[in-house]
């Protein structure tokens, strides 16, 4: 079975200070993860994707996560927040091959963002 | 130009009353899923098409039953609707299946509530 763990319901950081959101993932077989993020009364929309190679990972937004194998973690990270950050983001993990494709999502976490 | 939308944004209704949320994707994916995010934004799976051919059904209750015309299409037909039903349902769509490094992409979302 595959399952994703974002430990903080909410992450409160000041503007222009670093940020990060953390994800921890258990798969069977080798992990696809994915970070997405949801602002309110919206659908999800794709942040970033770590599928192989370097385990730091740029996306959308200034926004970059590190795959860290060892730990099997995949943190959110952004040098300089802004407040339009404000939003819930979702880490998500996809054990590759098997489950039919199925994504599993984590709890999300509330990020927000003081001027 | 949408790439997955999804109808009717919002639904409300009496218990008791079978209602439909409709969903197209113009990206050319094969496959389609439904997700449900409850109260407490927790996401998740519902079903799962590819290429009109049902891959997952995450124990949902048969009243519950989804229809896929075609693979741009897949629609979600509620009987009997309970006020546990209530939730916001989204659809989302990727490219592949247990390989694909494809990620979601999610409709606005269908807002029902049962009353």
């Amino acid at each position: 079975a595959q399952s994703v763990a974002q430990p903080e319901d909410q992450v409160n950081v000041a503007e222009g200070n670093p940020l990060t959101v953390k994800c921890t993932y258990s798969v069977s077989g080798n992990p696809y993860l994915f970070w997405y993020v949801q602002y309110p009364n919206r659908g999800l929309q794709f942040l970033l994707k770590y599928i192989t190679g370097d385990n730091l990972v740029k996306g959308s937004y200034g926004f970059e996560a590190e795959f860290n194998k060892s730990q099997t973690s995949f943190h959110l990270k952004k040098p300089s927040a802004l407040v339009s950050d404000s939003a819930l983001y979702f880490c998500a993990v996809r054990d590759v091959g098997t489950n039919a494709g199925k994504s599993t999502f984590g709890d999300g976490t509330t990020l927000t963002v003081k001027p | 130009d949408t790439a997955v939308s999804q109808t009717p944004k919002y639904l409300v209704t009496q218990m008791g009353n079978d209602k439909s949320i409709k969903c197209e994707q113009n990206l050319g994916h094969d496959t389609m899923y439904w997700y449900k995010q409850d109260s407490k934004k927790f996401l998740k799976i519902m079903f799962s098409y590819n290429n009109k051919e049902l891959i997952i059904n995450e124990t949902v209750p048969n009243r519950f039953s989804p229809k896929s015309p075609d693979k741009a299409h897949l629609n979600l037909h509620i009987n009997s609707l309970e006020l546990g039903d209530s939730a916001v349902y989204f659809c989302a769509s990727s490219q592949g299946l247990a390989f694909s490094t494809g990620e979601l992409f999610f409709g606005e979302g269908s807002r029902l509530t049962v009353l």
